[in-house]
């Protein structure tokens, strides 16, 4: 697509449930990455899939929390036993391969995020 | 460890003048790249500028210039003239390295939200 596509756009659940976000990159971007932004906050980086090489899950703030990418192309994130302080927008965006230093210079495409309710 | 600092939580601009965010930054890796994203009410995030740690010019962007100073680790923005339309979040960003096993991580300020007077 033209974009970066998420959905849900708005997902109310109650505590205890798990939940699946999607994210669907722009065509031939072959790096992904989730952040979560609660209300009023920066950007808290989640996880970045890049191709074929092993995803970075170094910002997963819990076990019940994870992510996959099949095929690589979309994008789940799923919470499981939902908490109240999972309560955030997740924002999804993907970038070109890089390669080299020129590579570093490529901004992100964001999506318009999922916004998470856990009431 | 990279972080990203942002000290101004919010400013005020008259329309029409310039305004600087600042942005200073910390890492270890002598190579990264510096981006400055905004985000408008409606959430969307707004790719806006970027500069490499070997650039040796300033980067600009129509409206927009990065203040690169790399000694003092900061990486201000300069919106000049500015419009209505600026209203936003600003987000200062980092993204340490080639890649490899530290990945291409980009980690984001606080940010710093801007509104600009009529």
């Amino acid at each position: 697509g033209a974009g970066v596509s998420q959905s849900p756009s708005n997902k109310v659940t109650e505590k205890g449930k798990d939940v699946e976000l999607r994210c669907d990159p722009i065509s031939g971007h072959t790096a992904l990455y989730w952040y979560r932004q609660s209300l009023g906050q920066g950007l808290e980086f989640l996880i970045y899939f890049q191709g074929n090489s092993a995803p970075d899950k170094s910002g997963l703030p819990s076990d019940r929390f994870s992510a996959e990418r099949t095929g690589g192309s979309v994008s789940t994130l799923t919470i499981q036993r939902t908490q109240q302080e999972d309560s955030a927008v997740y924002l999804c965006a993907s970038s070109s391969q890089p390669s080299g230093t020129g590579s570093l210079s490529g901004g992100y495409t964001f999506g318009s995020g999922t916004r998470l309710t856990v009431v | 460890a990279q972080k990203i600092t942002q000290t101004q939580p919010g400013m005020f601009v008259q329309e029409k003048e310039a305004v600087t965010l600042d942005c200073t930054y910390d890492t270890s890796d002598p190579s990264y790249g510096l981006f400055w994203y905004k985000q408008p009410s409606s959430g969307e995030m707004i790719f806006l500028i970027y500069q490499g740690s070997y650039d040796q010019q300033n980067a600009t962007e129509g409206r927009y210039s990065l203040n690169f100073q790399k000694a003092r680790k900061s990486a201000n923005l300069v919106i000049s003239a500015s419009q209505l339309g600026d209203s936003a979040m600003y987000f200062c960003a980092m993204r340490e390295g080639l890649g490899g096993t530290g990945g291409f991580k980009t980690i984001f300020g606080a940010g710093t939200r801007l509104f600009v007077k009529a």
